[in-house]
Order: C-alpha cells, then sequence, then structure tokens
C-alpha cells in the first residue's frame, strides 16, 4: 500500500544549484517525515513535519506541507555534491507504521 | 550516540536455507520494524513489532516470521529462502505511538539467495 509518491524519480544537478522533490500523497496524514539514504546504506531521518504545519527548515533543507493537496515539497539549497543520495517521504497513515514512497534519486556533480 | 545494528553487511545463502537477519537496537524503543527494499519499489514493510513478543504483519508478510523475546532485539526469519527473497533488508525502531517520531535504521543486509 504506497502512500507517498515522489516526483521526480531521478534529479540530476550542479553543485551550487537548489534541488526540489515532491511528494503527493492519499491519504489524511498526522506527519510527514523526509529520509535520505546513501547508496547501499541504512536511511537517515531528515526532518518531520507536523499536519498543523506548513513550512520548515532545518539548515540547508526547507520542506513545505499542503494538506489540501496532499503534497510536500523538501528543497535543498546550494547543494553540494555530499547531497547526492535516494529522498523519501514517509507518512503516518498506517498507525505505528510509517509507508515510504519510492524515492527521488539525486545527483549533484562537481 | 544511538544506534541500530544488523548482524550481516552481506549476505550469501541457498535456495530452501533457514534464514535468521537479526537486528539490534540501544534505545529502548517500544517499536521495531523489517522493511525490504527493491528497485523502483522503495521500501515494503515486511512487519513490525510494538512490544516484546507482539508483531503485526505489515504489507507483503508471505514468506517471513519474526521473533521479539527481548526489547532490544527483532529477528527476521526466512523459513525456506527462494529467489525472490533476494533483497536489501532494513531494520529500523522508533520510541513511542504513531508516526510522530522519526525511526532510526540500520545500515542494511544485502540478502542474495542462489
Amino acid at each position: 500500500s504506497q502512500q507517498g509518491e515522489e516526483d521526480p524519480q531521478a534529479l540530476s544537478i550542479q553543485e551550487g544549484e537548489n534541488a526540489t522533490m515532491n511528494c503527493s500523497y492519499k491519504t489524511s496524514i498526522n506527519n510527514l517525515q523526509w529520509y535520505r539514504q546513501n547508496s547501499g546504506r541504512g536511511l537517515v531521518h531528515l526532518i518531520l513535519i507536523r499536519s498543523n504545519e506548513r513550512e520548515k527548515h532545518s539548515g540547508r533543507l526547507r520542506v513545505t506541507l499542503d494538506t489540501s493537496k496532499k503534497s510536500s515539497s523538501l528543497l535543498i539549497t546550494a547543494s553540494r555534491a555530499a547531497d547526492t543520495a535516494s529522498y523519501f517521504c514517509a507518512t503516518d497513515a498506517a498507525g505505528t507504521a510509517l509507508i515510504f514512497g519510492k524515492g527521488t534519486t539525486l545527483s549533484v556533480s562537481s | 550516540d544511538v544506534k541500530v545494528t544488523q548482524s550481516s553487511r552481506y549476505l550469501v545463502k541457498r535456495t530452501g536455507e533457514k534464514v535468521f537477519l537479526e537486528c539490534v537496537q540501544d534505545m529502548d524503543h517500544e517499536n521495531m520494524f523489517w522493511y525490504r527494499q527493491d528497485p523502483g519499489l522503495g521500501l515494503r514493510l515486511i512487519y513490525f513489532s510494538y512490544d516484546v513478543k507482539m508483531k503485526e504483519k505489515g504489507d507483503i508478510p508471505e514468506g517471513y516470521s519474526v521473533s521479539r523475546e527481548k526489547k532490544e532485539r527483532f529477528s527476521l526469519i526466512l523459513e525456506s529462502a527462494s529467489t525472490n527473497q533476494t533483497s536489501m533488508y532494513l531494520c529500523a525502531s522508533t520510541a513511542g505511538t504513531g508516526g510522530r517520531n522519526e525511526q532510526f535504521f540500520g545500515p542494511g543486509t544485502r540478502l542474495t539467495v542462489l
């Protein structure tokens, strides 16, 4: 039961550019989270945004949430080569368990 | 430094073998999860546990079982491994209930079934 769908599937940018990835989901949520995964590794939590929040910042990350459109976006500003990874959104529609999307693969070249 | 560890990074097994994947967390978390990750399919939940000896099926439990005898340890068992269970297996844990807290992931086990 895939809930979140990230868009685009893949994104290639140059260092210094901004990267924007989007997540759409189907049912009402309490929270939405974004995770990052370096190749062949486990996921690392980036940021959590609650359903009553519209925007949240953490360092170079900016997350927005539009519950009326059932969508979220993750913006990474001034991208670096080290940001190369896959990014996943996850929603809590299933209760205790999160439902992850299929991810956006970001490639940042120097 | 919080940590989720998995018993193996890489594992190669033969069809029909019984396979145990172990996961240990040191954060005293109530909830633990097993996912598998395949290209193009993202993460899919196999099983999760919200307390010792308690378990819930996820989206794809067929062919798998789990065991949670101690709070810190959650095991995934492939009773009779098959080639379609070749995948990356990820364990995670979280405190509290619902999706209000972040999940902490282990490094993953890449299982190949020949």
